[in-house]
């Protein structure tokens, strides 16, 4: 089976700063793809990054990188210089590439950045 | 950019009521994708379907059905609706995964947020 976990259910940081929001996966394939998705207040869900398993460098977009740990099934996605517009609530999703036809999400983690 | 249109926005329904959400994607992808939302839950898999004439069932299809008549249009159908069924409906496209991991970013609509008395 394949699961995604996100445990920080919320989390705030003053304005500029840098967060990093946590995210485990569980699957039996070898190869896998991880993605991050960010909902705002009005309800919009819109891609922002991916991590494919089999490379090695850490993926970065704009002000947005991740952290993957292989070993401990981790990806964290990394932003840095904070906005008050990146308040809103981050989904983790993973689709495993020989048994996974869909992408499954985590439970979110609200994020606040404060002045 | 992909578009991907929901309707209705808001509905309030009776139990044992029929409930049918719409969805319309103009970007030509092959997937769609029909998810709830609720709290504690983060975004779940009801139905989803490879193209015209396909619906497969995802993690949670008790209770609902999915009709894809064209490319462009999913439905996602409560035949007798019921207070659980209460949630927050979106609807996704996306190209056809691989196992080369091409472009499968997913593209989501605004939701349907659904009331069931």
């Amino acid at each position: 089976a394949q699961k995604v976990t996100q445990t920080q259910t919320s989390i705030s940081v003053v304005e500029k700063t840098t967060v990093t929001m946590d995210c485990v996966y569980e699957t039996r394939d070898s190869s896998y793809f991880l993605f991050w998705y960010k909902q705002t207040a009005s309800g919009e869900i819109v891609f922002l990054i991916r991590q494919d398993s089999y490379k090695k460098e850490n993926a970065t977009v704009g002000h947005y990188s991740l952290n993957f740990q292989k070993p401990k099934s981790s990806i964290g996605l990394i932003i840095t210089a904070t906005q008050i517009e990146d308040s809103a609530v981050y989904f983790c999703a993973m689709r495993g590439a020989n048994s996974g036809t869909y992408q499954r999400f985590g439970t979110g983690t609200k994020l606040q950045v404060v002045p | 950019e992909a578009a991907v249109t929901q309707s209705p926005r808001n509905k309030v329904a009776v139990t044992g009521g029929k409930v049918t959400l719409s969805c319309n994607q103009t970007n030509n992808h092959n997937n769609m994708y029909w998810y709830r939302q609720d709290t504690g839950h983060g975004l779940r898999l009801i139905h989803y379907s490879y193209g015209a004439g396909s619906t497969e069932k995802g993690d949670i299809p008790d209770g609902y059905k999915a009709s894809r008549p064209s490319q462009e249009n999913f439905s996602l159908i409560l035949e007798l609706a019921t207070p659980s069924q209460t949630s927050v409906y979106f609807c996704a496209s996306g190209d056809r995964p691989g196992t080369g991991g091409g472009d499968e970013r997913l593209f989501f609509g605004h939701g349907t947020k659904l009331s069931v008395l």
